[in-house]
């Protein structure tokens, strides 16, 4: 049972290609998120979504396309990828409080490799 | 800006020993602090979120405080062990930011020798 899913955990593509990346979460959370981890491990904000509305959009190209088609789901679509684009992507949610949100659970993760 | 920091950036200690990790932001508006820990090709796994209003948060070995004023938190963890070798990360929930956006330091990798 596990809380928040991604598909696929690796990701090897040529530059130029455009893939997707899915998400899931069974948790009942109304708010998902991305992020990704460079090569220095450090973890930064792409996209925020609540009760599938976008909430955070955080200077990402717009190569970059996230969508929420419901609460559990959150997909991230991203167009003629560069080799800057190799990371670890990872998706989270949780719920959403008076403007803050509670604990984020993080799912394992998705390792983009361009090539 | 929110910036977050943690110190030091690699930890090394022999198992049983209890140690302290830093972590300091430079905005005390905040709605809260996440400690979280990730194992190397793994997601992160959330260990103690402490609302501002708090002063502290108790998991077990772990213990985290906050003091808001003087933008700093820490991680306590008694009695060490190898299987708690991993990195470990502070992110923390600035008020001016919409959203519910984590903030997060570079983590502190820890390493506990058996």
């Amino acid at each position: 049972d596990t809380a928040v899913s991604q598909t696929p955990k690796y990701l090897v593509t040529q530059m130029g290609n455009d893939k997707s990346i899915k998400c899931e979460q069974n948790l009942g959370h109304d708010t998902m998120y991305w992020y990704k981890q460079d090569s220095k491990k450090f973890l930064k904000i792409m996209f925020s979504y609540n009760n599938k509305e976008l909430i955070i959009n955080e200077t990402v190209p717009n190569r970059f396309s996230p969508k929420s088609p419901d609460k559990a789901h959150l997909n991230l679509h991203i167009n003629s990828l560069e080799l800057g684009d190799s990371a670890v992507y990872f998706c989270a949610s949780s719920h959403w409080d008076r403007g803050a949100t509670d604990t984020q659970y993080f799912g394992p993760g998705t390792r983009l490799t361009v090539l | 800006k929110q910036e977050v920091t943690q110190i030091p950036a690699a930890l090394s200690v022999p198992e049983g020993e209890n140690l302290v990790l830093n972590c300091s932001f430079t905005d005390s508006a905040i709605y809260n602090l996440q400690w979280f820990r990730q194992d190397p090709g793994k997601g992160l796994t959330s260990l103690l979120l402490i609302q501002s209003s708090q002063r502290e948060q108790t998991s077990g070995r772990l213990n985290a405080s906050l003091d808001k004023s003087s933008g700093r938190s820490t991680l306590y963890i008694a009695a060490s062990q190898p299987g708690d070798s991993a990195t470990y990360l502070c992110a923390v929930i600035p008020v001016r930011n919409q959203g519910g956006k984590l903030i997060f330091g570079q983590g502190t990798e820890l390493s506990v020798k058996p």
